[in-house]
């Protein structure tokens, strides 16, 4: 799977919109750009993914630039229950089943 | 609400001792996972099953084990555990025909050390 990019770490107050960027400049056509979060001590969770269009959920939305090499997931009011580590993940419909995550991007939220 | 649920949250074994991770899903999903988390090298796939009885070996099943003997259930073993399998293990599952673009349900995570 092509790699990705994420800042470390990111601080954002609380009900203020986050954007979390993640950069995939390798990206192939049958990439889809997955997002997962992790609360501290639980497991990863499903966020959100898409493949070419713009992407909105109850959690959380996904832009993706029109060249596809990079992306941003947006929270609309982040609260102090979206503290975690954020990844974002590529993963080809052709490929093998498993997720490979990174070091992800550390959301703090301030109050 | 869909659930994975993992046998212990905490466990500590002795060098040498057989390790059983249990894992269980009520989601009807015909594929389950075992990871492992460690701080630096993010989620590592041990073994995943696509279906009873069926398994396959991830990046990393030295020293591991597993079991699918019902849909619902995917056991690790630890044949005989090592200080250097000290981790945290995530279960998850996905249904579909193993397309990797459905979400995955992970499970709350086993801390597994050993002495």
């Amino acid at each position: 799977d092509a790699k990705t990019t994420q800042p470390n770490s990111m601080e954002s107050n609380e009900e203020e919109p986050v954007h979390l960027p993640c950069n995939h400049s390798t990206i192939s056509g049958t990439d889809y750009i997955h997002w997962y979060r992790q609360l501290p001590s639980q497991g990863p969770e499903y966020v959100i993914h898409g493949l070419t269009s713009n992407v909105n959920n109850r959690m959380a939305s996904l832009a993706i630039a029109e060249d596809r090499k990079s992306s941003t997931l947006i929270l609309h009011r982040a609260t102090l229950r979206d503290a975690a580590v954020y990844y974002c993940i590529l993963i080809s419909s052709g490929s093998a089943r498993q997720l490979t995550f990174g070091s992800g991007t550390q959301l703090t939220v301030l109050p | 609400d869909v659930k994975v649920t993992q046998s212990s949250r905490y466990l500590v074994k002795r060098t040498g001792e057989k390790v059983f991770l249990e894992c269980v899903q009520d989601m009807d999903h015909e594929n389950m996972f075992w990871y492992r988390q460690d701080p630096g090298l993010g989620l590592r796939l041990i073994y995943f099953s696509y279906d009873v009885k069926m398994k396959e070996k991830g990046d990393i099943p030295e020293g591991y084990s597993v079991s699918r003997e019902k849909k619902e259930r995917f056991s690790l073993i630890l044949e005989s555990a090592s200080t250097n399998q000290t981790s945290m293990y995530l279960c998850a599952s996905t249904n579909g025909g193993g397309h990797t673009y459905n979400e995955q349900f992970f499970g709350p995570g086993t801390r597994l050390t050993v002495l």
